[in-house]
Formats: structure tokens, sequence, C-alpha cells
């Protein structure tokens, strides 16, 4: 069975500064992809970032990025720049296969000005 | 517009009433999922369904009953709501030609009182 985990709740960060946040996973699949997505108090999840299992090489989407380390099963999601605007939940997910897509628990993170 | 709707995003009904939300896209992806958010937690998978007329349950089934007789419409039915199924609801659809990324409904905020 597939498992996601983020183990920070909660994290802040201030306006500028750079923050990480974790993300852990555990999938028997070959062929899987993992995701970003962030949702705003407005409860719309919208995708930050995608990255094939199959492909080395990290992802980059402008100020998003991410470390994954498939041996470790980890995938770090960084934030550059620290907008106010990223404000918001963010959820680590995986799909397989299937099609089926696992979520974390989310990581509330807050931006201060 | 082309995209992924759902209706109603907002329903108060009562207990042991049957309620149905409804879920319709416009990019003929295979993939179709519902999903429900708990106040202050991830998503957690109800049903999917990779194609018309194949359904399957995901992690939280129990009192939800679903249908896909055409490939657009994904229909989530609670045949007698209780007060635990209180949530949003989202759906969101996929395919393999979109890489597997799944993209999201604006939600639909049902209390059942």
């Amino acid at each position: 069975a597939q498992t996601v985990t983020q183990s920070q709740p909660e994290m802040s960060v201030q306006e500028a500064e750079t923050v990480t946040l974790s993300c852990t996973y555990d999938t028997s699949e070959n062929n899987y992809y993992l995701f970003w997505y962030k949702q705003p108090p407005s409860r719309q999840m919208i995708l930050v970032i995608r990255q094939e299992a199959y492909k080395q090489q990290n992802a980059t989407e402008n100020r998003f990025s991410v470390n994954f380390q498939k041996a470790a099963k980890s995938f770090s999601l960084k934030i550059s720049d620290s907008q106010l605007g990223d404000t918001a939940m963010y959820f680590c997910a995986s799909s397989s296969n299937t099609g089926k897509l696992i979520f974390g628990q989310g990581t509330t993170l807050q931006v201060k000005p | 517009d082309a995209g992924i709707t759902q209706s109603p995003r907002y329903k108060i009904t009562e207990t042991g009433r049957q309620v149905t939300l409804m879920c319709h896209q416009t990019w003929s992806h295979s993939y179709m999922f519902w999903y429900r958010q708990d106040l202050g937690h991830g998503l957690r998978l109800i049903y999917y369904s990779a194609a018309a007329d194949i359904t399957d349950k995901g992690e939280v089934p129990d009192g939800y009953v679903v249908s896909r007789s055409k490939t657009e419409n994904f229909p989530l039915t609670l045949e007698s709501a209780t007060r635990s199924q209180t949530s949003v609801y989202f759906c969101a659809s996929s395919d393999t030609l979109s890489g597997n990324t799944i993209y999201f409904g604006e939600g639909s905020w049902l209390t059942v009182v």
C-alpha cells in the first residue's frame, strides 16, 4: 500500500526567506509520480510541482523546487524568496499506475511580513 | 469554459436524506476521483473510476455510491447522510496523457445537520 507522510504540521518563514517542507513516502510501485499541491484558504487545490520517479533530475518551477531522494523515499519542497501569497496548506502526494493519488496530512505554511 | 465543475458548491441537508454531488469534466480524462477533506486534515479517497462503467473503492467508501455511465460525469451519492459525512468533497480527473497529473474541482461543501 502507498503511504505519504508529512511530519511538519505547521511551519513559518519570513518573507523573502527560503523554507523547505518535508515529505516521505512508501510505495511498491516501480513507476510512480510525486506531487506538491497548495491549498489556500479558498480550499482550491493548486498543483505546485510534479516529479516523475524515473527521472533523476529534480523538478523546478520558478521559485519552487524539489529534492527527490529516491532511495530514501524522500520528496521535499523548497520555496525560495517566500511571498505572502505562499501562505497556504501544502500537501505532498504520490500516484501509481492506477492513477490514485494518496495524500500526506499536510503542512500549514505561514509567511510572515 | 473547459475544466472540471462540481455542483452544488454548498449544500445543507438533514440526517437520513439522500444527497447527490455532481461532477462534470470536459477534458475526456479517463480517470475520475472523489475525495473528502475534513477540517484540518488531508484528502481521503472515497471512490475512483478508470473509465466509463468501471469504478472501485478508495480508502473510505462506506455510505457512498458512485456511477459512471458517461466518461465526463461522475456523480457521488450519499444514500442516507450522517453528520460524520459533513465535509468538503473534491472531484478530480486525470489521464495518462496529462502525465498522471490530477486536476481538481473547486469542492462541494456539505453540511449534514
